[in-house]
């Protein structure tokens, strides 16, 4: 059974750096891409970036300068780092499996 | 980038009814198109790919058609548990963009 579930910090200060955590199970990282994608309150989804299944990455270009994607395969986990946060980073971030599976999704709140 | 544009943003329906949501994107995007449903706190579900496939597990009361740059999800007969969140994804190029999102309720 497939399994996504996204972790990290519920709130983060302005200026800051996000670090999200992206567990899978039911499926290898080394045979498929993983995409984060975000939906800010009330607002649409957008596609932020992905890692590949040989390890390369690809980033929205509107992000492409404060993103950074990466895994660890041993421990089955995808990995985000995005700098230079501000109150419109705020929302709910996704990671999805070839856009067929999906996590829940974490709510990240960019406030002092 | 392709422009997604989804109608209606809200809908309300009674149980059995006909439903159906819209998304046209601004070029050609030959069936790259997937549908998902999205409850609350939950994770978003595929239901539709490449337009008109039926993902494994999906009622059949959901259905896909279109391509090129029109196209509908379909339920033929409302369901309550069908009350969520619907929003289309164009898969064709990137960037992957999607449509803003249908809001159904039950009336």
């Amino acid at each position: 059974q497939v399994q996504l579930k996204e972790s990290g910090p519920g709130l983060v200060q302005p200026s800051q750096t996000l670090s999200l955590t992206c567990t899978v199970s039911g499926f290898s990282l080394t045979s498929n891409s993983v995409s984060w994608v975000r939906q800010p309150p009330g607002k649409g989804l957008e596609w932020m970036g992905a890692i590949w299944s040989g390890g390369s990455t690809d980033y929205n270009s509107a992000l492409k300068s404060r993103l950074s994607i990466s895994r660890d395969t041993s421990k089955s986990q995808v990995f985000l780092k995005m700098n230079s946060l501000q109150t419109e980073d705020t929302a709910i971030y996704f990671c999805t499996a070839r856009f067929d599976y999906w996590g829940q999704g974490v709510m990240v709140t960019v406030s002092s | 980038d392709i422009q997604m544009t989804q109608s209606p943003s809200f809908l309300s329906a009674s149980v059995g009814d006909r439903v159906t949501i819209n998304c046209k994107a601004s070029q050609n995007i030959n069936r790259y198109l997937n549908w998902y449903q999205q409850k609350l706190g939950e994770a978003p579900k595929l239901l539709i790919y490449n337009a008109n496939s039926l993902q494994t597990g999906i009622p059949s009361r959901f259905s896909g058609s279109g391509s090129g740059t029109d196209f509908t999800l379909t339920i033929s007969s409302l369901q309550p548990e069908d009350v969520a969140t619907y929003f289309c994804l164009q898969h064709n190029s990137w960037p992957r963009t999607f449509g803003a999102g249908t809001k159904l309720e039950l009336k």
